[in-house]
């Protein structure tokens, strides 16, 4: 079994400052891990994905996030935010080569201050 | 690629009643998930098909649920006898086997139900 934990319901940071949003994983067999952002009453889109290749995964809108095996976490950052990054984050996990559900966090609520 | 299309996208409905939504997947994506979606929380597991065959369904999935893809292509999520507890995002999403082996999931926007 699966499940990710994401730590802070809610974060704040002041637009051009670091966005860090925090997922750690438990998962029996190696994992595939994703990043997806939700925007108000949307579905969800894909940021970035790991899949047991580079570490350090590059994703869409200037977003990134390491795999960090030995501490069982895929942080999401991004150096500067834009008022446009508001939104709900989940991280997500997925057995590796598994075509079968998706087990996601709770969410994380990015706001982004002027 | 038109994306993964919902209809409807939303449905008020009374306790009680039937409701039906109909999920269009990417056109060669094989696979096709739902999920729901309470407020505050993170999406969960429901159903999936590959093809027309339902492979995987939820503990959540309880005997008022039913899902079908009769074809292998669109699929259609029925709740009978709604309760307030119901009331919940729907979405669906569909997926291929990427290059690297993994299995990405397209969403589409999701079908908002609420029970009175």
């Amino acid at each position: 079994a699966q499940s990710v934990t994401q730590l802070g319901s809610h974060v704040s940071v002041s637009e051009g400052a670091l966005v860090l949003l925090r997922c750690n994983y438990s998962s029996s067999v190696p994992p595939y891990l994703f990043w997806y952002v939700q925007y108000p009453n949307q579905g969800l889109q894909l940021l970035l994905k790991y899949t047991s290749a580079a570490t350090l995964v590059k994703g869409i809108n200037g977003f990134e996030a390491e795999f960090k095996k030995s501490e069982t976490s895929f942080h999401l950052t991004k150096p500067s935010a834009h008022m446009s990054d508001a939104a709900e984050y989940f991280c997500a996990v997925t057995l590796s080569g598994s075509a079968r559900q998706l087990t996601f966090g709770s969410g994380t609520q990015l706001t982004v201050l002027p | 690629d038109t994306g993964v299309s919902q209809d409807p996208r939303h449905k008020i409905t009374k306790r009680g009643q039937n409701v039906t939504f109909r999920c269009d997947p990417i056109s060669e994506h094989n696979r096709l998930y739902w999920y729901r979606q309470t407020l505050g929380q993170g999406p969960e597991f429901l159903t999936y098909f590959q093809n027309e065959a339902q492979l995987e369904k939820s503990r959540l999935l309880s005997d008022r649920f039913s899902a079908e893809r009769p074809k292998g292509s669109f699929s259609t999520l029925e709740i009978q006898r709604t309760e307030q507890g119901d009331s919940a995002m729907y979405l669906c999403a569909s997926s291929f086997r990427a290059t690297s082996g993994s299995y990405e999931q397209f969403f589409g926007p999701g079908t908002r139900l609420t029970v009175l």
